[in-house]
């Protein structure tokens, strides 16, 4: 089982809609969750991390988290053809605090306008 | 969000020679940086944890005479890849992470290196 799971997709949508986008991880003690996104041929950059159970808004992207399911998600509003990249998923696995983030193979979103 | 930086951002180098990439927190301070390497369509991996003022730690399958890693201060890092050949022609992605912001790895831009 990898330690953070993805749907490689691609996921599509169409232009306005809401993409949801689904991680699921294994380990419990994991402490803080972080959605990248990535563009074709350039480096990740963040979206929004989370830490506590429930969501987390930052304008169009909301973070929800479920420490009981070991599942957290990333939720687009009002899609857009700019939103367009892979999506990857990043658990901290804690510990000492000198681990890297463990990556999901990421999600690739289309969206159609 | 903080800002890594990357350079060069892209080289070209001939079969045999080394190339250096730095990478650089600008705005906070990194006593952990991170190296990936990325081939066209797949995921990121991790070939090396930088430590300032330690050893690097590398991933299984990276050799660690191949690829030099240097974290001389808290805002710098360096990946050496000597005697390059053809098969290390990449992209180049190093991270930095932040302790003052629950962890969060900010990455640099990339460097993609082609070897002929």
């Amino acid at each position: 089982q990898k330690e953070v799971e993805q749907n490689s997709g691609p996921l599509s949508v169409p232009e306005g809609a809401i993409a949801s986008l689904n991680c699921t991880y294994s380990d419990r003690g994991s402490q803080s969750f972080f959605w990248y996104r990535q563009y074709s041929g350039k480096s990740p950059e963040l979206i929004m991390f989370i830490y506590s159970n429930g969501d987390k808004e930052d304008g169009r992207f909301t973070a929800q988290l479920n420490k009981a399911s070991q599942y957290v998600s990333l939720l687009i509003r009002d899609s857009q053809p700019s939103d367009s990249a892979t999506y990857l998923c990043a658990v901290n696995p804690g510990g000492t605090g000198r681990r890297a983030l463990t990556f999901g193979s990421g999600t690739r979103l289309q969206v159609q306008p | 969000g903080a800002v890594v930086s990357q350079h060069p951002s892209w080289v070209i180098c001939k079969s045999g020679t080394s190339v250096k990439i730095e990478c650089r927190s600008l705005d906070f301070q990194a006593t952990t940086m991170f190296w990936y390497r990325q081939f066209p369509k797949q995921s990121l991996m991790l070939m090396a944890t930088s430590n300032e003022g330690s050893k690097a730690t590398y991933e299984q399958g990276v050799e660690k005479d191949k690829f030099l890693i240097n974290h001389a201060s808290l805002t710098l890092s360096t990946l050496t890849v000597t005697s390059a050949h053809p098969e290390d022609s990449s992209f180049y992605i190093c991270s930095a992470r932040d302790r003052t912001s629950a962890d969060t790895q900010y990455f640099g831009p990339g460097t993609r290196l082609t070897v002929l």
